[in-house]
């Protein structure tokens, strides 16, 4: 199965950019949708949107399109969560896990490790 | 919306776990589960018609439709503390707040 390994803890200032990453293990990475889901201790977890890796193609959750970016390198077997200018609010663990829907269900599994995000002045 | 109850089960080992989850529209499907242990990522538990993910023990099983759907855990062992939360594809996409499970 799939294994799902983010990039490492980050620090930034308001105003600042920042890129995230999910790195699968394999091939079939390209293959299933992938989900990026932020958790906060106020709202809890909170769907972002979903990237099919193999062509990039993108779904976001109405409350954070145009605040985030998503995109993917499939060479790479990597997908990215990219802001160009964070704000104290956007302080929280992001996960991504692959997002799986069949016969009307919908699920998450596996989740990556999260990435935690803080951002303070 | 999905509104999860008890916010905090506090249980003996052994003892039967019942988590709820109460939709606030009828969903067409049911939700799915994941567990949380403190500092992890979520795992998941069951999805689509009551289906354990891999090495989820049969401990754990669920039920209900409509806007009530319910985690059930047989005998509480102590690997078991974490939040659980619900979540759902009917209206949007999104989870519950969670349970905590804590063991007495």
């Amino acid at each position: 199965d799939v294994q799902l390994v983010q990039s490492g803890a980050e620090v930034k200032k308001p105003g600042e950019s920042l890129k995230i990453s999910c790195q699968g293990s394999e091939n079939s990475f390209t293959n299933h949708w992938i989900a990026w889901v932020r958790q906060t201790p106020g709202k809890g977890l909170e769907w972002m949107g979903i990237i099919w890796p193999g062509d990039s193609e993108t779904y976001y959750n109405p409350s954070f399109k145009g605040q985030v970016t998503m995109s993917a390198d499939k060479s790479i077997t990597t997908a990215y969560l990219y802001w160009s200018r964070v704000e104290t609010s956007d302080t929280a663990i992001y996960y991504c896990a692959r997002s799986i829907t069949a016969e009307g269900f919908n699920w998450f599994g596996p989740w990556g490790q999260g990435t935690l995000v803080s951002v303070s002045s | 919306v999905l509104t999860q109850s008890p916010a905090t089960l506090s249980l003996s080992p052994g003892e039967r776990a019942t988590l709820s989850c109460r939709a606030t529209q009828s969903l067409r499907s049911s939700v799915a589960w994941y567990q949380q242990k403190s500092g992890q990522a979520p795992r998941l538990l069951i999805y689509g018609a009551s289906i354990r993910a891999p090495g989820i023990p049969a401990r754990f099983s669920t039920s209900g439709s409509g806007t009530d759907f319910t985690l059930t855990i047989s005998e509480l062992e102590a690997e078991d503390v974490g939040v659980y939360y619900c979540q759902q594809r009917t209206n949007g996409l999104t989870f519950g707040g969670g349970t905590k499970v804590e063991i007495k």
